[in-house]
């Protein structure tokens, strides 16, 4: 199956600082991209859904500009979560989607934030 | 509108027993379905998916799930549990492709008792 590299698996940042996480389809170009949240012992939050070349669509109550996405290509979207706060600790992954009708997505293997 | 209902949170069994965890779905478009399996700290590996073709879908690592469209089910089972399936397990589902979103149901952790 396709392959979705997400980067960092870890990272621990202080408060007020920003982080990066990476998320790119390496032998697929990804038409959309998901990001998600997942908080202990629970399901996956869509936080956002991007489309490459073009601005994010955000879900309901997740402030744009504190985490900011890019799907700049086809093989690489980015979430910047800026000025973490620790309750911005969380599982965060990512998945993408080749294009046209293709419903399957390919999930990255998640990142865990730690904000100190 | 879709939503996806995993009746379960939790479920044990005995390592070599079958395993049921449960799905239902509903949809307002001919859906696809998916089970993922989730370890610990790890991305969603995808187990199996329904995409309108035969209604009975075997998966990787013994897994199956049958598709019925009365019963708005998704349920996925293996014949004999074994002590590295003990992970989360996600139903979701899904009424299109492109930017069309995938909707989870909450998770059952699935217990392997030795």
């Amino acid at each position: 199956g396709a392959v979705v590299s997400q980067h960092p698996s870890w990272v621990i940042c202080k408060s007020g600082t920003s982080v990066k996480i990476e998320c790119r389809s390496l032998d697929f170009q990804a038409t959309t991209m998901f990001w998600y949240r997942q908080f202990p012992k629970q399901s996956l939050m869509l936080m956002a859904t991007s489309n490459e070349g073009s601005k994010a669509t955000y879900e309901q109550g997740v402030e744009k500009d504190k985490f900011l996405i890019n799907h700049a290509s086809l093989t690489l979207s980015t979430l910047t979560v800026t000025s973490a706060h620790p309750e911005d600790s969380s599982f965060y992954i990512c998945s993408a989607r080749a294009g046209g009708s293709d419903v399957e997505a390919f999930f990255g293997q998640g990142t865990r934030l730690t904000v100190v | 509108a879709q939503s996806v209902t995993q009746l379960d949170s939790h479920v044990s069994v005995s390592e070599g027993t079958p395993v049921l965890l449960r799905c239902n779905y509903s949809s307002s478009y001919s859906p696809s379905l998916f089970w993922y399996v989730q370890h610990p700290n790890k991305g969603l590996q995808l187990l199996l998916k329904y995409t309108s073709a035969a209604t009975l879908v075997k998966g990787i690592n013994g897994f199956e799930a049958e598709f019925k469209k009365s019963e708005t089910s998704f349920h996925l089972t293996k014949p004999s549990a074994h002590m590295s399936d003990a992970a989360e397990y996600f139903c979701v589902v899904s009424s299109g492709g492109g930017a069309d979103g995938l909707t989870f149901g909450k998770g059952t952790h699935l217990i392997i008792q030795p």
